[in-house]
């Protein structure tokens, strides 16, 4: 079964302070990885995704996430933070093979708050 | 405009009501799929349509849903007899190919829809 858990519902950081969304997966089979950024009134983005290439994923906006199978973990990260970044964020595993070959399970989300 | 159209954007109907909701998917994507979002969770997956057809309507809760595509590009969800535990955002997206395999859909803003 596919699942996704990310850990924290809320993280609030100051303006230019690292950013760390902490997301785990659970998959039957080698699993494709995205984050997807929701700012208020907007539609979901894809911010980066994990096919099985290089196991450290640059995405938008100067966002990265590494994938590490050992820890079934895919933390999305962000040197700085700038007041742009707030909005909520999803944690998406997909399987690349089994009976439910292609469907995104989301996680619940967490909410970044960034103060000035 | 160029991407996912949805209307209405918000919809208070009352339990026992019918009610549809219409995504315009963007020109040229072929797949289509619905999501709902619940207050407090991820959008969780509805139904995807390649083309006019249902690939995959394993998602959709209960008979009373159901989701057309007659010409391969508007798509309807309807709900029949709604109920209170109905209200949502009920978020459509498309894409190029199937889901699985890019991981890239392009959501709409979403409909709201609240029973009352």
């Amino acid at each position: 079964a596919q699942s996704v858990t990310q850990l924290d519902s809320h993280v609030s950081v100051s303006e230019g302070t690292p950013v760390l969304l902490r997301c785990n997966y659970s998959s039957s089979y080698s699993p494709s990885l995205f984050w997807y950024v929701q700012h208020p009134n907007k539609g979901l983005q894809l911010l980066l995704k994990y096919t099985s290439a290089a196991t450290l994923v640059k995405g938008i906006n100067g966002f990265e996430a590494e994938f590490k199978k050992s820890e079934t973990s895919f933390h999305l990260t962000k040197p700085s933070a700038h007041m742009s970044d707030a909005a909520e964020y999803f944690c998406v595993v997909s399987d690349r093979r089994g009976s439910t070959l292609g469907r995104l399970y989301f996680g619940r989300g967490t909410q970044l708050t960034v103060w000035p | 405009g160029a991407g996912v159209s949805q209307t209405p954007s918000n919809k208070v109907t009352e339990k026992g009501k019918y009610v549809e909701l219409r995504c315009d998917p963007i020109s040229g994507h072929t797949a289509l799929y619905w999501y709902r979002q619940s207050l407090g969770q991820g959008p969780e997956f509805l139904i995807y349509f390649q083309g006019t057809g249902a690939a995959d309507d394993s998602g959709l809760p209960n008979d009373r849903f159901f989701a057309v595509r007659p010409e391969g590009s508007v798509s309807t969800l309807k709900i029949q007899r709604t109920e209170r535990g109905d209200s949502a955002v009920y978020l459509c997206a498309s894409s190029w190919g199937w889901q699985g395999v890019t991981g890239e859909l392009f959501f709409g803003e979403g409909s709201r829809l609240t029973v009352l």
